[in-house]
């Protein structure tokens, strides 16, 4: 089935600093959407995007839908101790019922 | 507005043993799912449903069954448990499959002996 390389897998960084993570697959979607999950939680969406090329933000986060339509980032600015957690991607097709998650990005900050 | 309610949250089971997974949304959501989730491989589908009386297969379903009898309600069971079984369960709905990002809940951790 269809793959998505989620890196980095593991991020370290200190309060204050700005996040990069990015999500890569073998195959295109139409939708990406990107979750994070805390301890003990189910994942919460953070922003979903529809088209390719768009860029949308949510507060200190901003994603991107790649013009490949096969890739999408993540943007955390000036991290806090409340970005700490497991950051997911997740693609998916019209009328497709299947998200394909990716591996995840876990998140610590260093204070 | 409870969202989406899974029950139990934990639970060791022998193996042979069977058991239902709770799942229960009150936003009036026709898509339901159920995904398992195991370390290094994010979430995997296992079965989803459309709508009351409709369910289908996804990518993991071996071993699990699902039924859909009201649009509030979609349990899991597991006929048979065995140790592969373990991981960590999440229940997912949904307005409708087309571009609805879905509501999760906050999952049933189940550990198979």
């Amino acid at each position: 089935g269809q793959q998505l390389n989620q890196s980095p897998q593991s991020m370290f960084i200190q309060e204050g600093e700005d996040v990069s993570m990015n999500c890569t697959s073998s195959s295109i979607f139409n939708t990406w959407l990107w979750y994070k999950q805390e301890p003990g939680e189910g994942p919460v969406l953070l922003i979903a995007l529809y088209k390719a090329g768009e860029l949308t933000s949510n507060g200190r986060l901003t994603a991107q839908f790649g013009i490949t339509r096969k890739d999408s980032f993540l943007n955390i600015s000036a991290s806090i101790p409340s970005d700490v957690g497991i950051y997911f991607c997740a693609g998916r097709n019209f009328g497709n019922e299947k998200l394909t998650f990716g591996t995840g990005t876990r998140l610590t900050i260093i204070p | 507005n409870a969202g989406v309610t899974q029950t139990p949250k934990f639970q060791v089971l022998k193996t042979g043993q069977s058991m239902t997974l709770q799942c229960a949304q009150d936003m009036n959501h026709e898509y339901m799912s159920w995904y398992r989730q195991d370390p290094g491989m994010g979430l995997r589908l296992i079965h989803y449903s459309v709508g009351a009386g409709i369910t289908d297969q996804g990518e993991v379903p071996n071993g699990y069954n699902v039924s859909r009898s009201t649009t509030e309600d979609f349990p899991l069971r597991l006929l048979s448990a065995a140790p592969s079984q373990t991981s960590v369960y999440f229940c997912a709905s949904s307005y409708s499959i087309d571009n609805q990002p879905q509501h999760f809940g906050d999952g049933t951790r189940l550990s198979i002996l």
